[in-house]
């Protein structure tokens, strides 16, 4: 069965220090992956995916970046952290299939910054 | 996508069926609707879907209304683990997005 990683589960910042949040699926290959971002009491926001090992798309313009050095490998960075950039951050992952591609969501990492 | 509305919370007593309403009026031919629900501070958990048939799994049932402007999940036997926000979303079966919304809050009351 596929399972999916996220660590580390929360994580408490300065301003202007890096981030950097990993995600890993199992048991599946070339899987769509997915970074969303959930302020407190408010909806997801997608902030990035990726189809494939390098291609990313950004959905809104922010002080993060991801990458995907592998194929089952999820990054989400930051050079320098911003008090807004406090958090719930998830990542998903979802089939290729031609009927479904139902979004399966990891634990989370809540991010704290001061 | 189409837009959905969710009543804000809802109250279930442990054991007997909990029903959760969803309305999407505008809808689409091709989309879905998905129901996913949220535990305090873990990540969604996918419940089900279905375009127009109903649908059944080992978690829920999800009664989609001829029309396809509304449909209802079924948790047939509630326990107080079910206590969560449920959502309920409709998009194409293929986009990059879920939007997850303000969803239903709730409480199985033991």
């Amino acid at each position: 069965s596929q399972t999916i990683h996220q660590w580390p589960a929360t994580l408490v910042q300065p301003v202007g220090s890096p981030l950097s949040l990993e995600c890993t699926v199992e048991g599946t290959s070339n899987p769509n992956l997915y970074w969303y971002r959930q302020a407190a009491g408010r909806g997801l926001q997608l902030l990035f995916y990726s189809v494939g090992i390098g291609q990313i798309s950004s959905e809104v313009p922010q002080n993060l970046s991801a990458s995907r050095p592998q194929d089952r490998q999820f990054i989400l960075s930051s050079k320098k952290l911003l008090l807004s950039d406090s958090g719930f951050y998830l990542c998903a992952w979802s089939p290729l299939t031609l009927h479904t591609d139902t979004q399966y969501f990891g634990p989370g990492t809540r991010l704290t910054v001061l | 996508d189409a837009k959905t509305t969710q009543p804000p919370s809802m109250d279930c007593a442990e054991g007997r069926a909990a029903n959760l309403p969803c309305n999407h009026s505008t809808i689409s031919g091709n989309e879905y609707v998905y129901w996913y629900r949220q535990i305090h501070s873990q990540g969604p958990q996918y419940i089900i879907h279905g375009l127009k048939n109903n649908e059944t799994n080992e978690m829920a049932s999800l009664i989609i209304t001829e029309d396809r402007k509304s449909s209802t999940l079924i948790l047939p036997h509630a326990t107080l683990r079910d206590t969560a926000v449920y959502y309920c979303i409709v998009r194409a079966y293929t986009g990059n997005q879920f939007y997850f919304g303000t969803g239903t809050s709730l409480t199985v009351i033991p």
